[in-house]
């Protein structure tokens, strides 16, 4: 079972184009973090939303936390070629030490078409 | 250098054979992680440990082991490799009490395949 859902699972637009991706869950976790991954390399953090209700903005990349924290949304206006890549969600919850190592959704794989 | 390292880059190795996968780091960071990414599956978890003294098995840690030389440094073994361990494998890092601001860092990734 997944804990974490990304949707869709492939993205493929014209630059310009506005796009949302989806990170469901139905736990509750204690911040949740976007990643993005180019081919060979490792994912980089993009952003780490904690609070519930949070909307945070990275150009433009806009992240929104989910008001339960169970859900997270990042959506690109005007995609660029440069956007292409592999992008993750990962989820963090609250542990008897702590919290949890991160658990990652399978990812959406956007290709923006110049 | 990359804060953090893993070695090799790529690695083909037959049915059976044991390897080890190397993770080394220049943040300081008590905290480390073996991930394995498949076409699909997104990143697993395998192994983890917040500090030397401490090793915690993740999601999918049969058929392998791991050992924490010290705070930098953080190695996955595969006992007898089989086809189905061919992945991508990732090591990471985190500060402990600010990793889920800060984020994870990753390795460059070990490029397995079991033949």
């Amino acid at each position: 079972t997944q804990l974490l859902e990304q949707s869709p699972q492939f993205l493929s637009i014209q630059e310009g184009e506005n796009l949302t991706v989806y990170c469901n869950s139905s736990s509750v976790f204690s911040s949740l973090q976007w990643y993005r991954q180019e081919p060979g390399e490792g994912p980089v953090l993009l952003v780490t939303v904690v609070t519930g209700g949070e909307v945070k903005k990275l150009k433009r990349l806009t992240f929104q936390f989910g008001d339960a924290r169970k859900d997270s949304s990042l959506h690109i206006t005007a995609a660029q070629p440069g956007d292409t890549g592999l992008y993750l969600c990962a989820g963090s919850r609250k542990g008897d030490s702590g919290n949890t190592p991160l658990v990652f959704g399978k990812g959406t794989r956007l290709s923006v078409i110049a | 250098d990359a804060d953090v390292t893993q070695t090799p880059r790529n690695r083909i190795t037959k049915t059976g054979k044991r390897i080890m996968l190397e993770c080394s780091q220049t943040k300081g960071h008590d905290r480390m992680y073996w991930y394995r990414q498949d076409p699909g599956l997104g990143l697993r978890l395998i192994y983890y440990s917040f500090d030397v003294k401490d090793i915690n098995k993740g999601e999918i840690s049969d058929g392998y082991s791991v050992s924490r030389q010290a705070q930098a440094k953080f190695s996955l073994s595969l006992e007898s490799a089989i086809p189905n361990q061919t992945a991508l494998y990732f090591c990471a890092t985190s500060d402990g009490p600010t990793g889920q601001i800060y984020g994870y860092t990753f390795g460059s990734g070990t490029r397995l395949t079991v033949v």
